[in-house]
């Protein structure tokens, strides 16, 4: 069964600073990968994805993210955090094949404070 | 703005009340999926539409039903309500069903509070 772990709730960091959310997955073969981002009280907006080719995937907003198949991560990074990158973040999962569902991670919390 | 609507936004009901909960998915999408999203469970997969028939469901209740009409619009119809389905209820759609890349869009969200 496929499972997605984000191993930190919250994630605090300066403005200024790099950023990185971690995303581990557990899925048999190769996954999709998905990164969506949640403001408050607002819906799961979508900021890239990893399909097939660059291990590298670069998103909105200036995200990116590496997608490390021997270590079945995905975690995402932005060089230089804004205070309105503060929200909570979403690793998804979707096995290639007919019939699999997107699985999403818990959330990790992000902080960027001035 | 995705290009999700739901409605309605906020609805306050009592225990034991049935509610419906509405969807039109982005112009040109045939897949919708209804999520629920609550402090203690995070975000969970209920059930999937393509095309107006089921093709997956999640941790979706007995006491929960959704149907996908041919204009491709989806309801989520819950009944005999209780304290613990206070939640938010997402609906999301893509152009095509599982197993290919295309991703899934979000709406706003439709807040449930059963008092």
């Amino acid at each position: 069964a496929q499972s997605v772990a984000q191993p930190e709730d919250q994630v605090n960091v300066a403005e200024g600073n790099p950023l990185t959310v971690k995303c581990t997955y557990s899925v048999s073969g190769n996954p999709y990968l998905f990164w969506y981002v949640q403001y408050p009280n607002r819906g799961l907006q979508f900021l890239l994805k990893y399909i097939t080719g660059d291990n590298l995937v670069k998103g909105s907003y200036g995200f990116e993210a590496e997608f490390n198949k021997s270590q079945t991560s995905f975690h995402l990074k932005k060089p230089s955090a804004l205070v309105s990158d503060s929200a909570l973040y979403f690793c998804a999962v979707r096995e290639r094949g007919y019939g699999q569902n997107f699985v999403f991670g818990p959330g990790t919390r992000l902080s960027v404070l001035p | 703005d995705s290009g999700v609507t739901q409605t309605p936004k906020h609805l306050i009901t009592a225990t034991g009340q049935r509610v419906t909960l509405r969807c039109s998915p982005r112009s040109g999408d045939l897949s919708v999926y209804w999520y629920q999203q609550s402090l203690d469970q995070g975000l969970q997969f209920l059930i999937q539409y393509y095309n107006g028939e089921e093709r997956a469901k999640g941790n979706i209740l007995e006491r929960f039903s959704a149907q996908q009409f041919p204009d491709l619009h989806s309801e989520l119809n819950l009944s005999s309500l209780e304290l613990g389905d206070s939640a938010l209820y997402f609906c999301a759609s893509s152009v095509f069903e599982g197993g290919t890349g295309n991703t899934i869009y979000f709406g706003e969200g439709s807040w449930l509070t059963v008092v």
